[in-house]
């Protein structure tokens, strides 16, 4: 089974900085044939279900704003919010589909 | 609009049976992969399966395999989780999510959730 693991497990921004947020995987989730990575990221709020913003590990999802980024491949990736606002105080998990389905343990990110 | 509707809240007693279910419509139900998350009280995601509604092709994570049971009726687009003999363990919210059938597998819409509450 694939591990996921996020760093930090919390993080306090203030609004208008950059957010940064680490997932590992503990083995490759680079598929070479075509060359994608199976890992996406994803934002939830309290009280509400996750919404998908990344997949591919670099792709955004329809609708998602453009502070929100997703980088790396193969084992290290990371999630950036360029100019934290208010509305991105939530919890984000990584998701690794390359085999079995797994999730990183998420990350708490809060208004310093 | 792409809507998944799950059933609602339910409290039940260690030992008693429950199936819980998640209605999708505005796209082809079978179109489309269902998955089941679990999300224990203030805990992470956990993957606990999915079904191709098309054919009823159903994996499942190790972790839930012959503790739970997926199904689906595609003629009312409804996918299903539930199980025999529910546990204390068992309480949590639970949520299905759509997957695509090829290239990308990441859970692009998802249900309101559903909450199991089990307690004597």
């Amino acid at each position: 089974d694939i591990v996921m693991t996020q760093s930090p497990d919390s993080l306090a921004v203030s609004l208008g900085e950059r957010a940064t947020i680490n997932c590992k995987s503990s083995q490759s989730v680079l598929y070479s044939s075509n060359n994608k990575n199976y890992l996406a990221w994803y934002q939830q709020k309290p009280g509400q279900p996750p919404k998908l913003l990344i997949y591919w590990a670099s792709t955004r999802q329809s609708g998602v704003p453009d502070r929100f980024s997703g980088s790396g491949s193969g084992t290290d990736f990371t999630l950036t919010i360029s100019s934290l606002q208010a509305e991105d105080v939530a919890v984000y998990y990584c998701h690794q589909y390359y085999s079995t389905p797994s999730f990183g343990q998420g990350t708490k990110l809060e208004i310093k | 609009e792409v809507q998944l509707v799950q059933s609602g809240a339910e409290v039940k007693k260690p030992g008693e049976s429950l199936k819980i279910s998640c209605k999708g419509s505005g796209y082809s139900f079978t179109s489309y992969w269902i998955g089941w998350v679990r999300q224990m009280p203030g805990k992470g995601l956990e993957w606990m399966g999915i079904i191709y509604p098309g054919d009823s092709d159903t994996r499942y994570s190790p972790s839930f395999q012959g503790q739970v049971t997926i199904s689906a009726d595609k003629s009312i687009s409804t996918a299903y989780l539930q199980w025999s003999s529910l546990k204390a363990s068992d309480t949590a919210m639970y949520y299905c999510a759509r997957q695509p059938l090829t290239g990308d597998q990441s859970f692009d819409y998802w249900g309101q959730g559903t909450l199991v509450t089990v307690s004597s």
